[in-house]
């Protein structure tokens, strides 16, 4: 079963900040948190991962709350090419990712 | 540089035959994965190969599901005596490594719609 925990469905205004947020109360110390997204009738797209520290990349940036038990992906500035669904998703060195529902972020114009 | 690749992109079968889906990781890459995403759902694991061999073959649903991969590169996902369940998206991932931490990167899926 998934570890996180994520709302539903979202919306955002375009060219707003959206943040996304996950829980995942049961993470260990050697579990990474990792984001994708899924556009509609697309294949999985890796967006970040983090352990402890917050991170940034040209996506997005991840906020994980310093007992690591939920985090928040933030897309800085919405466009309507970032209505996808979105997927948190706790990882340890096992090779399989175990997938949620995720968010369905629908940016609004 | 090319990304994932999966053929067909889409495949409709009737009921009893058998399909082939393939995949095409990304150069270079070590690790590869198959999983399944049937309408509103999120992924299931398959089975993971580390070069040819499939340390991990639990995922597979039932025995007429197999995959193979050949010279550590190009792999297929062979479902024979198709059923209508079978419907699904079915996504194939890579990575530069096995396990660990490596970051899997998808391709855009085969759509198989069994009749």
């Amino acid at each position: 079963d998934a570890k996180t925990t994520q709302p539903t469905s979202m919306d955002c205004a375009e060219g707003r900040a959206a943040n996304l947020p996950c829980n995942h109360s049961t993470i260990s110390g050697n579990e990474y948190v990792y984001w994708y997204r899924q556009i509609h009738s697309q294949g999985p797209q890796y967006i970040i991962h983090g352990l402890k520290n917050n991170e940034t990349n040209e996506m997005a940036s991840l906020i994980i709350t310093e007992d690591r038990k939920s985090s928040t992906l933030i897309l800085p500035h919405a466009t309507l090419r970032d209505t996808a669904v979105y997927y948190c998703i706790v990882r340890d060195s096992n090779y399989q990712l175990i997938w949620g529902a995720g968010t369905k972020l629908i940016i609004k114009p | 540089g090319a990304g994932v690749s999966q053929s067909p992109s889409n495949k409709v079968t009737e009921k009893g035959k058998d399909v082939e889906l393939r995949c095409d990781p990304i150069s270079g890459h070590t690790a590869l994965y198959w999983y399944r995403q049937s309408l509103g759902q999120g992924l299931e694991f398959l089975i993971y190969f580390q070069g040819n061999s499939a340390p991990d073959k639990s995922g597979l649903p039932s025995d007429r599901f197999s995959a193979e991969r050949t010279g550590g590169s190009v792999s297929t996902l062979t479902i024979q005596r198709t059923q209508q369940e079978d419907s699904a998206v079915y996504l194939c991932a890579s990575s530069s490594g096995g396990g660990g931490y490596e970051t899997q990167y998808f391709g855009p899926g085969t759509r198989l719609l069994v009749l």
